[in-house]
């Protein structure tokens, strides 16, 4: 399975833009970026995924490098309730491939007032 | 939908008893995943199922681990004797398909506390 590295924590003050970095130098054509973040006490729930251009939904935006080997999840607006872990993974979607989602040790968001 | 539906959301036993965990996919859904999240070792891939067929189980830990999804609507993680080194948050999963594209929801998990 291809391999994601995350910074281990980051900080941000409520109300401003967090760009949350994730490098992937060994995917491949057919894993797709998927970000998902885990709030206290919960289970993860997923943020937005993608393959080769950039995406948009309501919860934040994905930006990939034209290369593919790096990708950022933008937050436009932080709120306190994004203080979360926040997981960058890539899931294959060749065939045969399983489709597993393993997770690594993501990014600890904190937000402050 | 109500979602990825666990129970018991939380569970106290002693070691040496037998541990039933279970979940109910979304409707519809047909890939079904187990993992299990401590501070050690995070977020651990325990098995995974599609259209009720076991394709990865190599991350089950030994076995005193068990799974089975008898049906589209239910499975179920045993564990066979418990151990305290088995304390943790079991989560369960569902998408639709195999593909990369597909995006999993997640249960509220099982707090497990084997004393």
């Amino acid at each position: 399975d291809a391999k994601t590295t995350q910074p281990n924590s980051m900080e941000s003050n409520e109300e401003e833009p967090v760009h949350l970095p994730c490098n992937h130098s060994t995917i491949s054509g057919t894993d797709y970026i998927h970000w998902y973040r885990q709030l206290p006490s919960q289970g993860p729930e997923y943020v937005i995924h993608g393959l080769t251009s950039n995406v948009n939904n309501r919860m934040a935006s994905l930006a990939i490098a034209e290369d593919r080997k790096s990708s950022t999840l933008i937050l436009h607006r932080a709120t306190l309730r994004d203080a979360a872990v926040y997981y960058c993974i890539l899931r294959g979607g060749g065939s045969g491939n399983t489709g597993k989602l393993i997770f690594g040790q993501g990014t600890t968001l904190q937000v402050k007032p | 939908d109500a979602g990825v539906i666990q129970s018991p959301r939380h569970e106290v036993t002693e070691m040496g008893q037998e541990v039933t965990l279970r979940c109910k996919p979304i409707s519809g859904h047909n890939s079904l995943f187990w993992y299990r999240q401590t501070m050690m070792r995070g977020l651990e891939l325990l098995i995974y199922f599609n259209n009720n067929v076991p394709i990865d189980d190599s991350g089950m830990p030994e076995d005193r681990f068990s799974a089975k999804m008898p049906n589209a609507s239910f499975s179920t993680l045993k564990i066979q004797p418990s151990e305290p080194r088995d304390s943790a948050v079991y989560f369960c999963a569902s998408c639709w398909g195999r593909s990369g594209a597909n995006v999993l929801t997640f249960g509220a998990g099982s707090r497990l506390t084997v004393l």
